[in-house]
């Protein structure tokens, strides 16, 4: 199992929106709706932002959003705020019954 | 609130077995729908998922790591564990638990604060 590719880095100003894609295979990202988002800074536990494909928890904000087409998943912060700066991964569920990581992405508010 | 905290030695001699602990509170670790989760992060790089249990002892495993992995789960204590054996330097990681919410779909919204494990002599 090769793990979902993520861009290294997404960059963006105070205020705009920016987009981490996550590709798969038909086997997981493409086969099924579920695709969850973590938020993690430096030195701390991983945090749920959004899972089956579009759903956010309770307490995280609006302005993270969630999308599929075909074998890409995205996430979308809009408004972006200096507390975004942070890793994103990108999991999935897959036809082997286990779950799949991305490669994580590095977000850096300019 | 669920709360879960790993437990176990920091550090573990090459081709021994890494064994840690998560023990649950806050809620019931025997909850239908849960799944019990084992999640490690070499150091700077990405998250790998190592495998999960469901209270009945069901379990299922990244298949990369399933020759050399166990999770088991202790319903009486509220806990579940992660051995992990023959290691290599190539296992020093930080160990995180994590509650699948999600029926085993990767639903993560519980976590521990992840424990770093050093494989050295």
């Amino acid at each position: 199992q090769s793990a979902l590719t993520q861009p290294a880095s997404v960059s963006g100003s105070p205020g705009q929106s920016i987009t981490i894609s996550c590709t798969g295979t038909s086997s997981d990202v493409g086969g099924y709706n579920y695709v969850s988002w973590y938020q993690q800074h430096p030195g701390k536990a991983p945090k749920l932002m959004i899972y089956e494909v579009s759903n956010r928890p309770s307490g995280v904000s609006i302005r993270f959003s969630g999308s599929k087409s075909g074998n890409t998943a995205s996430l979308t912060i809009s408004g972006l705020q200096v507390e975004d700066e942070a890793d994103y991964y990108c999991s999935s569920y897959t036809s082997s019954s286990t779950l799949l990581f991305g490669t994580g992405t590095r977000v850096t508010v300019l | 609130q669920v709360q879960l905290q790993e437990s176990g030695p920091g550090l573990v001699k090459p081709s021994q077995t890494l064994s840690l602990t998560c023990t649950v509170s806050g809620g019931s670790i025997s909850s239908g729908g849960d799944y019990w989760s084992w999640i490690r992060q070499h150091p700077e790089k990405g998250l790998e998922w190592i495998g999960y249990i469901y209270y009945t002892g069901s379990t299922y495993y990244n298949p990369s790591l399933k020759s050399r992995v166990t999770i088991s789960v202790d319903t009486s204590k509220n806990q579940f564990s992660l051995e992990l054996r023959s290691v290599t330097a190539a296992d020093t990681a930080i160990y995180y638990c994590a509650r699948d919410q999600g029926d085993g779909y990767g639903i993560l919204g519980y976590w521990g604060q992840g424990t770093l494990v050093t494989v050295s002599s």
